[in-house]
């Protein structure tokens, strides 16, 4: 089945250790977003590519980069985890047609841990 | 104006009853309204969605309902199940935006058996 796979399921990192969570997608799809989600609340949008142009929320942190290699793989970094990104990171995928806006599909998540 | 309000936070249906949970939106440039249903541990998973030109979309037990003038859309779970327990939420994209997606803040939904 075509999906969005996220890898590790969940990571552990210490205080301050750069860490990198995956997503790769078997959809084809021309733009991946990535997603932080605390407990009890809505996924928070960190940034997204569309092909290659990536695109940062205002509010996103400089803590935290992407990259993406190709059109399947992309993946999220943080530079130096603080105990407030402890969190689920949801990466998404999307296609975009001229005529009209299409769904999300998503992965199940990284859930990160700070030591 | 980018704001999508849903209501309410939690719900208790009992089996076989109707869940309805209701969103509010601002900005006239939304044109496409899903809904996603999460369940602990997993990512959004798309339920349902519509666009503005119609009122009402049916898929199985699971219905939207769409007010353009009132800028108000509702889902409706009919007959609902111990199973449909999870977080939905409501979510709004802008024309021509990469797809992007403005979310309401979750409804938990306990469906008692």
């Amino acid at each position: 089945d075509a999906m969005v796979i996220q890898n590790p399921r969940y990571q552990v990192t210490q205080f301050g250790k750069p860490v990198t969570l995956s997503c790769s997608q078997t959809l084809n799809h021309n733009v991946m977003y990535w997603y932080q989600q605390k407990s009890s609340q809505a996924p928070k949008l960190l940034f997204h590519y569309y092909d290659k142009d990536f695109n940062n929320e205002a509010d996103t942190p400089d803590n935290f980069q992407s990259r993406r290699p190709n059109t399947s793989f992309c993946f999220l970094d943080i530079r130096s985890p603080g105990l407030g990104d402890a969190a689920m990171y949801l990466c998404a995928t999307s296609r975009v047609f001229p005529g009209g806006n299409q769904p999300q599909h998503f992965g199940d998540g990284t859930r990160l841990s700070i030591l | 104006q980018q704001q999508v309000k849903q209501s309410p936070q939690s719900l208790i249906v009992q089996k076989g009853g109707i869940s309805i949970i209701n969103c509010a939106y601002e900005n006239t440039a939304f044109d496409y309204f899903p809904w996603y249903q999460q369940f602990p541990g997993k990512g959004p998973a798309l339920l349902i969605a519509i666009r503005p030109d119609v009122s009402e979309k049916k898929e199985g037990r699971f219905t939207i309902s769409f007010n353009k003038s009132a800028k108000q859309f509702s889902l409706h779970i009919m007959d609902s199940q111990p199973g449909d327990s999870a977080t939905y939420f409501c979510a709004a994209s802008i024309r021509g935006a990469t797809n992007k997606l403005i979310f309401g803040t979750g409804t938990l939904l306990a469906v008692q058996p």
